[in-house]
């Protein structure tokens, strides 16, 4: 059974610009969560999404935002980069009647200059 | 709300000597708790999780982690440290009321031949 896969794994970005980030979860998760991880912050919460509905969010600006596919595959966007938004974005899935429990991608790490 | 804390930010210790990582939890119900491993430009990997049963819970690599409800602790050990288990590792609730996970800040575990 395939992991969860992120794509891309690494990208370079400039202030202002944006950037969208993609996640296909393992095959029968229907859930998907995306965090950020930095050195200074560790990993936070962004959002939640089920069935194409965003059911926990973050406390993240508006800059922030994603989505979810009816083949459960996610995307995450982020508009106007700033340098702090320099980070690893890494997403899970969960399974049914889950109990809490990630499955994480490898992660995309971002670098914004 | 759910919270853990992981006491000691780095720990270090001689190749096959106790590796012990600690993690005290918050919780106003019976919670869900997990330990996480992240390698160098991965992302992160279940170890082990208590979800209610017992209370000695053994994880992949030979780890494994006792749940402690009259100290709100869930502390991972190996009793033979290895090379391979230097990595940082993340404990982690899950909040019953958004089955979302909610992680410590990580403890980097250094391993000295």
């Amino acid at each position: 059974k395939a992991g969860v896969t992120q794509t891309p794994r690494y990208l370079i970005k400039t202030r202002g610009q944006q950037v969208t980030l993609s996640c296909s979860p393992i095959s029968g998760h229907r859930s998907v969560s995306w965090y950020q991880q930095t050195p200074g912050q560790g990993l936070q919460f962004l959002f939640e999404y089920f069935s194409e509905t965003q059911r926990n969010k973050g406390n993240f600006p508006g800059r922030f935002s994603g989505r979810q596919f009816s083949n459960s595959r996610s995307e995450m966007n982020v508009s106007t980069l700033e340098l702090g938004d320099s980070a690893l974005y890494l997403c899970a899935s969960s399974p049914p009647a889950s109990t809490g429990e990630l499955f994480f991608g490898e992660g995309s790490r971002l670098t914004v200059l | 709300a759910q919270s853990v804390t992981q006491l000691g930010s780095h720990v270090s210790v001689s190749e096959g000597a106790l590796v012990l990582l600690r993690c005290n939890y918050s919780s106003s119900v019976p919670p869900y708790l997990f330990w996480y491993v992240q390698y160098p430009n991965q992302g992160l990997q279940l170890l082990l999780k208590y979800t209610s049963a017992a209370t000695l819970v053994k994880g992949i690599n030979g780890f494994e982690a006792e749940f402690k409800k009259s100290e709100t602790s869930f502390h991972l050990t190996k009793p033979s440290a290895h090379m391979s288990d230097a990595a940082e590792y993340f404990c982690a609730v899950s909040d019953r009321n958004t089955d979302k996970l909610i992680f410590g800040t990580g403890t980097r575990l250094q391993v000295f031949p």
